[in-house]
């Protein structure tokens, strides 16, 4: 069975440009969530959708929005980059939105350049 | 406060010898989940092992066993019989309430040596 998949795995985009990332969770998991790392740095949580609705979200400014289609598949828009958007951005898959699901994977990341 | 408290920034270890990091965190809830990740340079954050905060008895998987101290609320990793393809970051999470939410201390980077 095929882990979490992100795509693309790295990229370069300019300052004040638009991104959009994208990432498929495991087969059967309706979970999805985002984090950054930072380099040097634990990541940090964005957004956790569930069902297409969105269950959390972390402290990250309106230029960061998300959504999760009827596949469960979600992507991940970062509006206006700014050079300290530059991260390995990591989507999450579980099977669930609560206590139950005692297991959440990782994709590869995808790797962002600000320049 | 600092949720998850990582105090090693890097230790060596000798192939083939164990090795214990260190966690400590911070929560109020009764309920929460304690997970260990591995991530190589590539970047991908891969699952070690997961402790419930209710699981009487230290999860273990394969060469990963989480020494669980709840009253000291500590939740170390040791490998055992530790492998040149150990040599990564590792990083301790919790899991406070429902959901995904993951919050992850800053992480140890273990070096083994040949």
């Amino acid at each position: 069975d095929a882990g979490v998949t992100q795509s693309p795995t790295h990229l370069i985009k300019t300052r004040g440009q638009h991104v959009t990332l994208r990432c498929s969770p495991i087969s059967g998991h309706k979970s999805v969530s985002w984090y950054q790392q930072v380099l040097g740095q634990g990541p940090q949580f964005i957004f956790q959708y569930y069902e297409k609705e969105e269950r959390g979200r972390g402290n990250f400014p309106d230029r960061f929005s998300a959504r999760q289609f009827p596949n469960y598949s979600s992507e991940l828009n970062v509006n206006a980059l700014l050079l300290g958007d530059s991260a390995l951005y990591l989507c999450a898959s579980s099977g669930s939105g609560g206590h139950s699901g005692n297991t959440i994977y990782f994709g590869e990341g995808s790797w962002l350049t600000v320049v | 406060a600092q949720k998850i408290t990582q105090t090693q920034p890097g230790m060596f270890v000798q192939e083939k010898e164990a090795v214990t990091l260190d966690c400590t965190y911070d929560t109020s809830d009764q309920s929460y989940g304690l997970f260990w990740y591995k991530q190589p340079s590539s970047g991908e954050m891969i699952f070690l092992i997961y402790q419930g905060s209710y699981d009487e008895q230290n999860a273990t998987e394969g060469r990963y066993s989480l020494n669980f101290q709840k009253a000291r609320k500590s939740a170390n990793l040791v490998i055992s019989a530790s492998q040149l393809g150990d040599s990564a970051m590792y990083f301790c999470a919790m899991r406070e309430r429902a959901g995904n939410m993951l919050t992850f201390g800053g992480g140890t980077r273990l070096m083994v040596k040949p």
